[in-house]
């Protein structure tokens, strides 16, 4: 497909456990966002891969949360010991290069995944 | 601190009318502007992208202004449309890759 994929659209889990959300981002793409959003809220940031490494992961939560990106395509979002606080959507976008990149205006649209549903019980 | 603040919270119209969207920030140093589009259980669509030398902006029925000074922004609907019921997001870009998301208006067009 031509834009971002995230599986799986929708992961119920129980408190305590482990989970993983995949993004495949447009072919090419070299800047990867992971994004979370709650209900009726609009997304928070969580990390940005520039290629393979985390180039910003300030908006992590926490510890329990953790993102890689090992070949600078495909990344995975993973959630140790789940808490019900983690019930969101977790949004994934790419860009062909950074959003903010000096000299170039800015003006790197970035394009958004449908999103998976998380529900921690 | 930065932040960017929305309003209204929801709006309600009737099809055919217009309606203008208001976002206003603290957000340094400023990148650029973005306003998304978002449809229940999808994900943002963007809307439209401003750097600090833009003052205006537009995409078919919409149109996004700028104002880098009193730091506010605004989207304007012209003859809205029942598609055009979704939630309108304003993102304000820090370099840095800085991202600050407004919480979003929800419109609801009515026919």
């Amino acid at each position: 497909g031509a834009g971002v994929s995230q599986t799986p659209s929708n992961k119920v889990t129980e408190k305590g456990k482990y989970v993983e959300l995949r993004c495949d981002p447009i072919s090419g793409h070299t800047a990867l966002y992971w994004y979370r959003q709650s209900l009726g809220q609009g997304p928070e940031f969580l990390i940005y891969f520039q290629g393979t490494g985390a180039a910003d992961d300030s908006g992590l939560p926490n510890d329990r949360f953790f993102a890689v990106r090992p070949e600078g395509s495909v990344s995975t979002l993973k959630i140790q010991r789940t808490e019900r606080g983690d019930s969101a959507v977790y949004l994934c976008a790419s860009s062909l290069r950074a959003v903010d990149l000096p000299g170039t205006g800015g003006a790197n649209e970035q394009f958004f995944g449908p999103g998976t549903r998380l529900t921690v019980l | 601190k930065n932040q960017v603040e929305q309003s209204p919270q929801s709006l309600i119209i009737l099809e055919g009318k217009n309606c203008t969207l208001q976002c206003n920030y603290t957000v340094s140093p400023f990148s650029n502007l973005r306003w998304y589009k978002q449809d229940t259980g999808r994900g943002p669509v963007s809307l439209t992208i401003m750097t600090f030398s833009e003052n205006t902006k537009s995409n078919g029925r919409y149109t996004a202004t700028l104002d880098a000074d009193t730091k506010q922004s605004s989207l304007h609907i012209t003859a809205s449309q029942l598609s055009d019921s979704a939630s309108y997001i304003c993102v304000v870009i820090a370099y840095g890759q800085n991202f600050v998301f407004g919480p979003g208006t929800r419109l609801s067009v009515l026919p």
